[in-house]
């Protein structure tokens, strides 16, 4: 897999429910950062953890890292409707400050 | 809240043409990022700034593009010769910390024909 790679690539859900997104990643990083894009738009950071921390919470969003596994994971709780936009995952790995992206999970919540 | 603002929103060129894109990062921001997304595909990193030169760059940013903040507030991306493969959605961002949050424009979509 690549650098910052999402799964699923697609999720669709019910108001209400709960989506995870993972992401995986190759290389040691300094930390981990989730970013939402609506389609077309801008990305609006959601959340960084770093490399030291294991679990971090904003609001109705979870994040986890394992960097044994180089992997996060991303929790959005009672998704709404409004959450509908694709996540991506950015790492740099450690000693430079190339952030790479991954293809994002296309998350859909249905009303 | 601070923003980081793009102009224009959308620019068409004709291939051979240099393009500038225009960025105005969060004014306090120490650091600064050109990111691309061609349709459909990742975003990918090209370039950071930081106090007045560039940090890092990817292979994507060869000879055709400078980046340039000619005054306090501006950061302005140049494509000399701009190639069909050039069309894409150019992001810049801004940031206060190396390595921490980047705060991310809305956009520039570059069309090549």
């Amino acid at each position: 897999s690549q650098q910052g790679e999402e799964d699923p690539q697609a999720l669709s859900i019910q108001e209400g429910e709960n989506a995870t997104m993972n992401c995986s990643y190759k290389t040691s990083i300094n930390n981990l950062q989730w970013y939402r894009q609506n389609s077309g738009r801008g990305l609006v950071h959601l959340i960084l953890i770093r490399s030291n921390e294991r679990e971090k919470h904003s609001g109705r969003l979870r994040v986890t890292l394992d960097t044994s596994k180089k992997s996060s994971s991303l929790l959005i709780t009672a998704s709404r409707a409004a959450d509908t936009a694709s996540y991506f995952c950015a790492t740099a790995p450690s000693g430079t400050y190339k952030y790479i992206f991954g293809t994002g999970t296309r998350l859909k919540v249905l009303a | 809240e601070p923003e980081v603002t793009q102009t224009p929103s959308h620019q068409v060129t004709q291939m051979g043409q240099e393009v500038i894109l225009r960025c105005v990062p969060i004014s306090n921001h120490l650091y600064f990022y050109w990111y691309r997304q061609i349709l459909g595909q990742k975003v990918e990193f090209l370039v950071s700034f930081y106090n007045n030169e560039i940090s890092e760059k990817s292979e994507i940013f060869d000879d055709q593009f400078s980046v340039e903040r000619p005054d306090g507030s501006n950061f302005t991306l140049k494509i000399r010769s701009t190639k069909l493969e050039d069309s894409a959605m150019y992001f810049c961002a801004s940031g206060l910390v190396r390595s921490e949050t980047q705060y991310f424009g809305p956009g520039t979509r570059l069309l090549v024909l």
